[in-house]
């Protein structure tokens, strides 16, 4: 069993459309990242969040600690969104990370 | 900030030849991380310093694999010999202790 799940694997919407990308994890955590990843290119983190709720112009991502999940949110997507959304959760040292297998979202015209 | 900053951003190479990757982290960030990319396995630590000293190489996938950090800004990733199954995206990044966590652009590497 992975320590991170992601769902769904793949997602593909309308522009304009609401988008949720949930992740599960397993191990206790002080923090969870989800990073982006456009086709080709960089890595880019996009959230650290160890409680509640972050917003990040059409980003917003939430934790429950308790239940051990997170969502990422986005509204209003636009196709500049596809890319692939990845959770990341750090191992009980700190600093190594155990990662869900992405989320490759295709939002069309 | 530049941020971190990888090289070369591509690289192609013949199966046997030496690889060597090379990574500037972020200035301060004392912790250093390579990761792995690939389709089947998606993103894989492979080894991480902090103050320039290994901590864990425990997904380097074997000998043919090594690291090093000389310095605060300088890391390598070295693969001698290569083979095609080393065909991957390579990432390093950088972090300080307050979980800053920074990733570089990435080298694709592919071995024919």
């Amino acid at each position: 069993k992975n320590e991170v799940e992601q769902s769904p694997q793949n997602l593909t919407a309308q522009e304009g459309e609401f988008i949720t990308i949930n992740c599960s994890y397993s191990v206790g955590i002080s923090a969870l990242h989800w990073l982006q990843q456009h086709p080709g290119g960089g890595i880019v983190s996009l959230f650290m969040l160890s409680s509640g709720k972050k917003k990040h112009g059409r980003l917003i991502a939430t934790i429950n600690i308790q239940e051990k999940h997170s969502s990422l949110h986005i509204t209003a997507s636009h196709p500049r969104d596809s890319a692939v959304y990845i959770c990341a959760v750090p191992h009980n040292t700190g600093n190594q990370f155990y990662f869900g297998t992405g989320t490759s979202l295709t939002v069309i015209p | 900030d530049a941020g971190v900053i990888q090289s070369p951003r591509h690289e192609v190479t013949e199966m046997g030849q030496e690889v060597t990757l090379r990574c500037k982290p972020i200035s301060g960030h004392d912790y250093l991380f390579w990761y792995r990319q690939t389709m089947m396995r998606g993103l894989e630590l492979l080894i991480y310093f902090n103050n320039n000293v290994p901590i864990d190489d425990s997904g380097m996938p074997e000998d043919r694999f090594s690291a090093k950090m000389p310095n605060a800004s300088f890391s390598t990733l070295k693969i001698q010999p290569s083979e095609p199954r080393d065909s991957a995206v390579y990432f390093c990044a950088s972090s300080d202790t307050n979980y800053g966590y920074t990733f570089g652009s990435g080298t694709r590497l592919t071995v024919v």
